[in-house]
């Protein structure tokens, strides 16, 4: 199974701020990579497939880069929307692992 | 737009059974790969089954192979999952999601939730 590590699992950020988060794939998934934003209560939310595809309606302040087993997820100005849990997702291989996920609260 | 709607969640004692539906609308359902994935309470996304659009290829998580059957009924545009020998570790919000390959965007229903206890 291809594991996948988030990090951090957590991160405090200001609105306006540059927020960065990373996924590691435990081998190479080229881009086969999803990034997904979940609120409490509610189901996940496509942000950028295949690595670096923004999803339709999904603000251009979202952005997603890399492959092989390094990706990175960039909100390059926070907004107050923007505070929730992050996960990514591997669609190389059965299982379809997701990412332990990124809490991105207030500062 | 599309829509999918999962039903029959719920409280089950261990070692019961529980059978899932998710009712699609919106797309052309038999061109769609559909998933399920699961959520328990204040932890991660765990991936658990998936379909072939013409229900010939199935693909289960260890944690839930030989208990769980995921089936589709193109008919009536619904995805199921059958639930058996259910335990503790079980109770969680299920969700179905639907794609038409590895490289495409993805659409997610609302969940549906699963308690086990007695």
């Amino acid at each position: 199974d291809i594991q996948m590590t988030q990090s951090p699992s957590s991160l405090s950020a200001s609105v306006g701020d540059r927020v960065t988060i990373t996924c590691r794939a435990s081998q190479s998934i080229s881009t086969y990579l999803n990034w997904y934003q979940q609120k409490p209560g509610k189901a996940p939310k496509l942000l950028i497939y295949v690595a670096s595809s923004l999803q339709s309606g999904v603000p251009s302040r979202f952005s997603g880069s890399g492959s092989g087993t390094d990706f990175t997820l960039t909100i390059s100005s926070l907004q107050p929307e923007d505070f929730a849990t992050y996960h990514c997702q591997q669609t190389y291989s059965t299982p379809l692992t997701f990412g332990g996920g990124t809490k991105v609260e207030t500062k | 737009e599309v829509q999918l709607v999962e039903s029959g969640g719920g409280l089950v004692e261990p070692g019961g059974s529980l059978r899932l539906s998710c009712a699609a609308s919106g797309l052309t359902f038999s061109n769609y790969w559909m998933h399920w994935v699961r959520q328990a309470p204040g932890k991660g996304l765990v991936w658990v089954s998936r379909i072939s659009p013409d229900g010939s290829i199935t693909n289960y998580a260890d944690s839930v192979k030989g208990r769980f059957t995921i089936s589709r009924d193109s008919a009536k545009n619904t995805l199921y999952l059958q639930m058996n020998s259910l335990g503790a570790e079980d109770s969680a919000v299920y969700y179905c999601s639907a794609r038409t390959s590895r490289t495409s965007p993805d659409y997610w229903g609302q969940g549906t939730l699963v308690t086990v206890s007695s």
